[in-house]
Formats: C-alpha cells, structure tokens, sequence
C-alpha cells in the first residue's frame, strides 16, 4: 500500500549548522503535509505544515520544501541547536472537505546535535 | 495554543488487569479524536479515530472489544486497555482535531502503559 518514510534513521550534525531532513511519500492524493518533532518520552509537537498548492513555506529557524514532481518532503533547521536534538516525523494527510483526515507518519528519524 | 492533556502520563498494571486512560483538549472542542499507539524507536501507528457521541472507527488488525473508545463529549475521550498482557505495554499517544478548518493535529504527551 502507499506509505510515508523517510530516507535516513539518523543525522548528526554539528551545532550551529544547518540540517536538513528529507521525506518521499508516495500517496499523490496527500496535499497537506506536517513535520513534527518528538523529544524522548513526550508526544509529537508540530513544527511547520506545507498544503499541496505550495512548494515552499518558512518559519521561525525552518522551512519546509515540498515538491510535488518527485513526492519529497523537506525540512530545513537553520542554525541547529542543542535543543532540536529529537526525532522528527513527516506526516500526511488527505484534507477532505477542509476538515483534517487522519494523518500517516513516516517512519521517524533523530536528529543529533553534537556540541 | 491548542493544549491536548493526557492523563496519567505513567502507569503500571497487573496483566489481566483494565486501564483507562484520558485524553482532554483543554481550549478547544473536538469533535473527533484519534488514538496512536508507538513502540520504542518506531513510529506512530493509528489505532483508531474516536468521533463525539458516536462509535469510533476502529483500523485493520485492532481489537475493538481490546481497546474500547469513549468518547462522550467535545473534549473528551477515554482509551480503555482491556485484560491488559505484557504485549500491550507501548507508548499510547492521543491528538485532538480542533474543528477550526485546516488546523493541524495537537497531541497529548503520551500515556507509558507497562503490563506486569
């Protein structure tokens, strides 16, 4: 069936730097897509959402890239921090009639900022 | 901001043994629900999606008469883990739709079920 996943379990990077985390999805009828991030023990906590009719969307320290050609799901942590260490999930979902659906999660990756 | 509380966040029961566990969206009304359940180092999985004053919809493969749904208001909805086994120990999360349109899903911090 179709699915959410993404492309690498785990990405260390340095303090200070840039991450960027990446995400295919397979299900073309998704057109509103949702990062969240999820510390150890807690649940998720929403991040940035991009709808289908856009292929790029910034927020404070991130920005989501979706392109629509070639299924893929980008986010983008500028200037990583101590605190952004977590695991993140993309998540999709079919909006059907303006009103959420129920979302499918990929499958998770954690990020590790190293001092 | 939207605030999902769940309640308790840790709990420990005796197999064989019922558990409740509470799911309350605090500055909104919702009226539909969903249950997650998450293993270790694995992703969330939809168990089912619980509707205000109506039967939840169960997903394929979950037990309805194991995990039983109530949802009996706009701002609340129950999990029960019935006869609890070892195997059911898992990470339980909950997310409430505020019936604003378009607005993402905010999640409680997860209940940590542990079957003794």
């Amino acid at each position: 069936g179709e699915s959410v996943g993404l492309h690498l379990p785990t990405l260390s990077v340095q303090e200070g730097d840039n991450s960027i985390i990446n995400c295919a999805y397979s299900n073309s009828a998704s057109d509103y897509f949702i990062w969240y991030k999820q510390e150890s023990g807690k649940g998720p906590q929403f991040i940035i959402d991009i709808r289908s009719n856009m292929d790029k969307r910034q927020g404070q320290r991130v920005t989501v890239l979706l392109n629509k050609t070639v299924k893929h799901l980008s986010l983008q942590i500028a200037a990583t921090q101590p605190g952004d260490s977590a695991v993140y999930f993309c998540a999709e979902n079919m909006v059907k009639g303006g009103a959420n659906s129920k979302l499918t999660f990929g499958k998770g990756i954690t990020l590790s900022v190293r001092p | 901001g939207a605030v999902v509380s769940q309640h308790p966040s840790r709990v420990i029961c005796k197999s064989g043994t019922s558990v409740k566990i509470e799911c309350r969206s605090l500055d909104f009304q919702a009226t539909t629900m969903f249950w997650y359940r998450q293993f270790p180092k694995q992703s969330l999985m939809l168990m089912a999606t619980s509707n205000e004053g109506s039967k939840a919809t169960y997903e394929q493969g979950v037990e309805k008469d194991k995990f039983l749904i109530n949802h009996a208001s706009l701002t609340l909805s129950t999990l029960t883990v019935t006869s609890a086994h070892p195997e059911d120990s898992s990470f339980y999360i909950c997310s409430a739709e505020n019936q604003g349109v378009g607005s993402p899903l905010h999640f409680g911090n997860g209940t940590r079920l542990t079957v003794t």
